[in-house]
């Protein structure tokens, strides 16, 4: 059963940390996109990569990073986090060309 | 202005109730998604549309391109058909635009 697997479920962090969103899909697919869902907001695009190594921002990329280091791997990484960016983090796969979106479970982030 | 306006944005149904959920769209596309995010938090990609209409068991979804309107219909709703349903288009430069979503409940 093919997947995108984000590491943590549920996540807690301190103002100021630094944390990083795993996420690893098994489909071999060139795209992937990291999303935050806030209510009223719906799913907005923070980073996206067609290919290793190869980054793009998108609508909200303030604070955040990304490493795609390898083609199954794409890392989110607030550098020092802050209150605001409380939110559900999804990560997602395409492949090029291909018919949609397949999604990770999300991870809920607290930063208290 | 939203380039992705979905309605309504919350829906009570009774078990049984043919449901429609509408997505208006201003951009020019070269494909609309429907997605399902149960409670969980998880999404599913349901239907991906470029012209006309798609069933998959209870679910159908249409398309007018002119209208740039789709809907997604359900047939015979239970209650494991509540969730979130999300629309989604890409335009013709690969950007993704997605709507706030519909909360679906149906109710035994």
């Amino acid at each position: 059963d093919v997947k995108v697997t984000q590491s943590s479920r549920y996540l807690v962090k301190r103002t100021g940390e630094k944390v990083f969103l795993e996420c690893v899909q098994d489909m071999d697919h060139e795209n992937m996109f990291w999303y935050r869902q806030d209510p009223g907001l719906g799913l907005r695009l923070i980073y996206f990569s067609y290919d290793v190594k190869m980054k793009e921002k998108g609508d909200i990329p303030e604070g955040y990073s990304v490493s795609r280091e390898k083609k199954e791997r794409f890392s989110l990484i607030l550098e020092s986090a802050s209150t605001n960016q409380t939110s559900m983090y999804l990560c997602a796969s395409r492949q090029t060309g291909g018919d949609g979106y397949t999604f990770g479970s999300g991870t809920r982030l607290t930063v208290v | 202005k939203n380039e992705v306006e979905q309605s309504p944005q919350n829906l009570t149904a009774q078990e049984g109730e043919f449901i429609t959920i509408n997505c208006s769209y201003s951009v020019g596309i070269s494909a609309l998604h429907w997605l399902q995010q149960h409670p969980g938090g998880g999404i599913v990609s349901l239907f991906m549309l470029s012209s006309g209409k798609k069933k998959h068991g209870r679910l159908i979804a249409t398309i007018n391109i002119q209208e740039k309107h789709s809907s997604l219909h359900i047939t015979a709703s239970h209650p494991r058909d509540s969730a979130v349903y999300i629309c989604a288009v890409r335009n013709t430069g690969n950007q993704f635009y997605f709507g706030t979503g519909t909360s679906l409940t149906v109710i035994p």
